[in-house]
């Protein structure tokens, strides 16, 4: 099955800083690849997403970029504000029926 | 309604005692999913339903017993836990459950905190 590893686990940056999260999967057949962002005592939500067949996907401030070769992708979040603060999960895999998580960074951004 | 309603919010049961939890949502989805999450750690899959049946139960115990009475609910029968199944358990949904060539990304609920006394 899947195996997921996330670094950091623990990321703390100034406002206005970049952050980066990086991910590695095992199971070279995954294709689709989330991150949740999960507040202190909320749901996860689910900020952006990026298919295989794609190298780089960005929403404002937040981007992800997949090296399928290494098996690796990241999220890279720009101009960090003191609301990006929480929990980022990141997830891989090749369907809903066989998703699996990173063990999560906790972000916290210093105003 | 772009929600997944869960309920109770706080459960607290003896080891001895049946309860259920709830999950709701009318977003037409047609893939419902139950996770695990203990405290600092991601959440874990349980059961994925797809089109009301069960397709995957990741070795869960017994004492935990999915049901899916319709497109919209899904429940999580709750019989003789244990303290370690303390944890907060979040129901999620998706337009599908995704194939090679599509794929969808979680509606989370906002979790049930079950704690097991």
């Amino acid at each position: 099955g899947e195996n997921v590893e996330q670094h950091p686990s623990t990321l703390s940056v100034q406002e206005g800083d970049s952050a980066v999260i990086k991910c590695t999967y095992s199971d070279s057949a995954s294709n689709y690849f989330p991150w949740y962002k999960q507040e202190l005592g909320k749901r996860p939500q689910l900020i952006i997403d990026i298919r295989s067949n794609v190298g780089e996907k960005k929403d404002q401030r937040i981007a992800v970029t997949l090296n399928k070769t290494a098996k690796h992708f990241s999220l890279h979040i720009t101009e960090t504000q003191p609301e990006d603060s929480a929990v980022y999960f990141c997830a891989a895999g090749r369907n809903n029926n066989d998703m699996r998580f990173g063990a999560g960074t906790r972000l916290t951004v210093k105003p | 309604d772009t929600e997944v309603t869960q309920t109770p919010k706080h459960l607290v049961m003896g080891m001895t005692n049946k309860k259920s939890l709830k999950c709701e949502q009318h977003m037409g989805h047609r893939a419902m999913y139950w996770y695990k999450q203990k405290a600092k750690k991601p959440p874990e899959l349980m059961f994925v339903y797809s089109y009301e049946k069960l397709s995957i139960n990741e070795s869960v115990p017994s004492r935990f017993s999915p049901e899916c009475p319709n497109s919209s609910l899904l429940n999580l029968h709750l019989h003789a836990l244990q303290p370690e199944d303390s944890a907060l358990y979040l129901c999620a949904s998706s337009q599908e459950v995704g194939t090679g060539l599509s794929h969808y990304g979680y509606t989370f609920g906002s979790g049930t905190r079950l704690t097991v006394v």
